[in-house]
């Protein structure tokens, strides 16, 4: 079946201008992840939504950062006026329940020049 | 911040079994054990996941000590296709983040 999705696979942007990233879970999971990676480094938590609970958004980087999920579909993410420092993978999981692994997409690369 | 610790990189010959461990001395009884691997430029993978028992499938077998505060992924017959950042992680039943720690760079030697 389908996976993760995630749009563009690469964005290049000029600082100061504002991105949109979006992730398409797999049908049914009810959790979403988000998930900054810069090269060389680990997985850096953003936010999590779960169904229509409030999301956690404890992982923001700043408030340029946001998302949004439509209930159990799909999630974009939105940076505003960005930075040559936001240049990096940003990647998106799925769950179907709160014991169930995760399922990656294979990311969004955002240079920003 | 991550509740697993691993060693930061392993070296492993092609065709010999990969043994790598993970910390998690504050797990809770409810949290399971899950390893991931990331390939470059890719997403991470799911791998195997477990509570108490040990588990295998067609990927790799998870050992978890007794008192669960260790457990070792076992990649029986490694490949070169095998090297990747394997990320042991600890999560429990109900919804929560998760976080991942720096894991550790399996490199797998012809």
């Amino acid at each position: 079946g389908a996976g993760v999705s995630q749009s563009p696979s690469n964005k290049v942007t000029e600082k100061g201008k504002d991105v949109e990233l979006r992730c398409d879970p797999i049908s049914g999971h009810t959790a979403l992840y988000w998930y900054r990676q810069r090269l060389g480094q680990g997985l850096e938590f953003l936010i999590y939504f779960q169904g229509n609970s409030a999301p956690d958004k404890s992982g923001l980087p700043s408030d340029r950062f946001s998302a949004e999920r439509t209930g159990e579909s799909v999630s974009t993410l939105t940076i505003q006026r960005t930075q040559q420092e936001d240049s990096a993978v940003y990647l998106c999981a799925s769950s179907f329940s709160g014991n169930s692994p995760l399922h990656f997409g294979n990311g969004t690369r955002l240079t920003v020049t | 911040d991550a509740k697993t610790t691993q060693p930061p990189s392993m070296d492993c010959a092609e065709g010999r079994a990969a043994n790598l461990p993970c910390n998690h001395s504050t797990i809770s009884g409810n949290e399971y054990v899950y390893w991931y691997r990331q390939i470059h430029s890719q997403g991470p993978q799911y791998i195997i996941h477990g509570l108490k028992n040990n588990e295998t499938n067609e990927m790799a077998s998870l050992i978890i000590t007794e008192d669960r505060k260790s457990s070792t992924l076992i990649l029986p017959h490694a490949t070169l296709r095998d090297t990747a950042v394997y990320y042991c992680i600890v999560k429990g039943s109900s919804y929560d983040k998760v976080i991942f720690g720096p894991g550790t760079s399996l490199s797998v030697i012809p």
